[in-house]
């Protein structure tokens, strides 16, 4: 079964800086999705980025980017020149050809200090 | 906004009771996700409908069943509720059903059973 780790419960940040969050998942598979979900105080679940696995160029979206490197099965999303409203929850998700459904990792918790 | 909804928002009942979570997809999409997301479980897929047929099931308890209707609304169904089925519950739509297709998350419906 695939599965999707965060290493990282909580991290922060200053304002203005960058900040890189942490993702890693297991597949024996070839062809498959990447996501960055955010998740506000609102609870609204916000897809951030989101990256095709057989496409080597990493997504980037506004001062959202991510590195992708598919031998490591390593997917890390990099918050450039950070913002107050970036504070939230951010899950990574994965999803394979076939799949229904989005695996979800635990979760890493980013606060944004002024 | 996603265009997803979800009704109601909050949802507060007791134990032995059933309750229905509603939920429309944004417009032009047939595909509908739902999905639970509690403080030891994290982020769960329960469900997944297409045009009204169901494609897969995740982990979802029998006391729980869904169903998409012509219009595609759909609703979920938790019956004989215990106070483990507290917690958030998403619904998510996409156009289609492959997984190549980008889900769109609803607000939610924060249940609690007392």
């Amino acid at each position: 079964a695939q599965t999707v780790t965060q290493s990282q419960p909580e991290m922060s940040v200053q304002e203005a800086e960058t900040v890189t969050l942490s993702c890693t998942y297991d597949t024996s598979e070839s062809d498959y999705y990447l996501f960055w979900y955010k998740q506000p105080p609102s609870r609204q679940m916000i897809l951030v980025i989101r990256q095709e696995a057989y496409k080597q160029q990493n997504a980037t979206e506004n001062r959202f980017s991510v590195n992708f490197q598919k031998a490591a099965k390593s997917f890390s999303l990099k918050i450039s020149d950070s913002q107050l409203g970036d504070a939230a929850m951010y899950f990574c998700a994965y999803r394979n050809q076939g799949a229904q459904k989005l695996v979800f990792g635990q979760g890493t918790r980013l606060t944004i200090n002024p | 906004d996603s265009g997803v909804t979800q009704t109601p928002k909050h949802l507060i009942t007791a134990t032995g009771q059933r309750v229905t979570l509603r939920c429309s997809p944004r417009s032009g999409d047939l595909s509908v996700y739902w999905y639970q997301q509690s403080l030891d479980q994290g982020l769960q897929f329960l469900i997944h409908y297409y045009n009204g047929e169901e494609r897969a099931k995740g982990n979802i308890l029998e006391r729980f069943s869904a169903q998409q209707f012509p219009d595609l609304h759909s609703e979920l169904n938790l019956s004989s509720l215990e106070l483990g089925d507290s917690a958030l519950y998403f619904c998510a739509s996409s156009v289609g059903g492959g997984y190549t297709d980008t889900q769109y998350f609803g607000p939610g419906t924060r249940l609690t059973v007392l």
